[in-house]
């Protein structure tokens, strides 16, 4: 079974352009997540889906991040325009309903340069 | 409001030595508590779990955390050190199984020595 899985594994953009990170969740997990490490601090809870619909997010940090999940199936976090602070390690996770692990991609570094 | 505070963002052992990671939490619930493991370039991997029940959690490659209610704690440990346990560790909080946000901690790099 395939994991958690995410595109690009890195991106380089400059300041003020957009950038949009992929993210295919387990097969049949109604339940994604992204999180986001900056620069060596702990990793931060951005939003939650459940299928298609938006549980929270309220670790989004500002208007410039749309995350979206098409039919329930992948999701994707687009940044536009992308700033220096945006650089860090982008992470998705899924679950199944009702389980509490949370199986984690294995990240995208961004670098906002 | 829950949140996770790692002891060391480095620690240091000798191969063979005890590996003691500290890890103490705050929860307004009864938590849900978990340990993972990011090894260079790869994802997160989930070490362990607390939920329910037996306080002592095992959890894979020989480690083991122990939930402790009264010192708010759940701190990891392994009775050897081996040089593959290098990597970084990151202890994290839930409210509750699936459907919740994990909180992290800082994260603790673990450096094995030979």
């Amino acid at each position: 079974e395939a994991g958690v899985t995410q595109f690009p594994s890195h991106s380089v953009i400059e300041k003020g352009q957009t950038v949009t990170l992929r993210c295919d969740p387990i097969s049949g997990h109604d339940n994604l997540y992204w999180y986001r490490r900056v620069m060596g601090k702990e990793i931060k809870f951005l939003l939650h889906f459940v299928k298609e619909s938006k549980q929270d997010e309220s670790g989004m940090p500002n208007n410039r991040f749309l995350a979206e999940r098409t039919g329930g199936t992948y999701s994707t976090l687009k940044v536009q325009p992308a700033e220096l602070e945006d650089s860090g390690v982008y992470f998705c996770a899924s679950s199944p309903a009702g389980v509490g692990i949370q199986y984690f991609g294995a990240g995208t570094r961004l670098s906002v340069l | 409001a829950q949140s996770v505070t790692q002891l060391g963002s480095h620690v240091s052992v000798s191969e063979g030595a005890l590996v003691l990671l500290r890890c103490n939490y705050s929860s307004s619930v009864p938590p849900y508590l978990f340990w993972y493991v990011q090894y260079p370039n790869q994802g997160l991997q989930l070490l362990l779990k607390y939920t329910t029940g037996a306080t002592l959690v095992k959890g894979i490659n020989g480690f083991e955390a122990e939930f402790k209610k009264s010192e708010t704690s759940f701190h990891l440990t392994k009775p050897s050190a081996h040089m593959s346990d290098a990597a970084e560790y990151f202890c994290a909080v839930s409210e509750g199984t699936g459907g919740f946000k994990t909180i992290f901690g800082a994260g603790t790099r673990l450096f094995v020595k030979a």
